[in-house]
């Protein structure tokens, strides 16, 4: 069984600090890793996408992977208020299989 | 932008009824996806397909089924809806491995 992990939270920082949401994954053959947000009552929204190790860069959000560790993570610099969201982990296999497996989610809130 | 619709925001059915959900999107995507989200167990796969016509199980395909006549709709189906179907279901449609979701349909079954 596929599985991904993340710590469900609640993850609370101040304004303008840097959030950092981490996720594991147990099957060492996935290829490409996805971090989606979703607001109280909403669809998950993509956020970014990694496929190599080390960090991508995408305005205040960084990800972050390192397949050796079986580790991803998302990095939120500058974090506001409307950052706090639930953010999903998302991992797929690989090859013709396009199914992605989900972790639960980790609840972020961002105090003023 | 990418853009996925479905049928409902909100649909109240009572048990035994055979319930339809459905799910359009306009960006040509191969690949569409219906999921179920419950607290605590997050989202999980009921089908997917990739291709008209074609469909595959995924991890909860019990009491349910799918059709992909179009290749913009791909449609949900409860054939005898059950309390227990009562979930927050999200469609999604993508290319290879990346998907986008639709607005959800938030599902009671009295």
């Amino acid at each position: 069984q596929k599985e991904v992990e993340q710590n469900s939270g609640p993850l609370s920082v101040p304004e303008g600090a840097i959030a950092s949401l981490n996720c594991t994954y147990s099957d060492r053959g996935s290829q490409s890793f996805f971090w989606y947000r979703q607001y109280s009552g909403k669809s998950p929204e993509l956020i970014m996408f990694i496929y190599s190790n080390g960090d991508k860069e995408d305005g205040r959000f960084t990800a972050q992977l390192n397949k050796a560790s079986q580790y991803v993570s998302l990095l939120i610099r500058d974090s506001q208020p409307s950052d706090s969201a639930t953010y999903l982990c998302a991992v797929n296999s690989g090859g013709s299989n396009y199914k992605l497996t989900f972790g639960k989610g980790t609840l972020l809130t961002v105090n003023p | 932008d990418v853009k996925v619709t479905q049928s409902s925001r909100y649909l109240v059915k009572r048990t035994g009824e055979k319930v339809f959900l459905e799910c359009v999107q306009d960006m040509d995507h191969e690949n569409m996806f219906w999921y179920r989200q419950d607290p605590g167990l997050g989202l999980r796969l009921i089908y997917f397909s990739y291709d008209v016509k074609m469909k595959e199980k995924g991890d909860i395909p019990e009491g349910y089924s799918v059709s992909r006549e179009k290749k913009e709709r791909f449609s949900l189906i409860l054939e005898s809806a059950s309390t227990n179907q009562t979930s927050m279901y999200l469609c999604a449609s993508g290319v290879q491995e990346t998907q986008y979701f639709g607005p959800g349909t938030r599902l009671l079954v009295l």
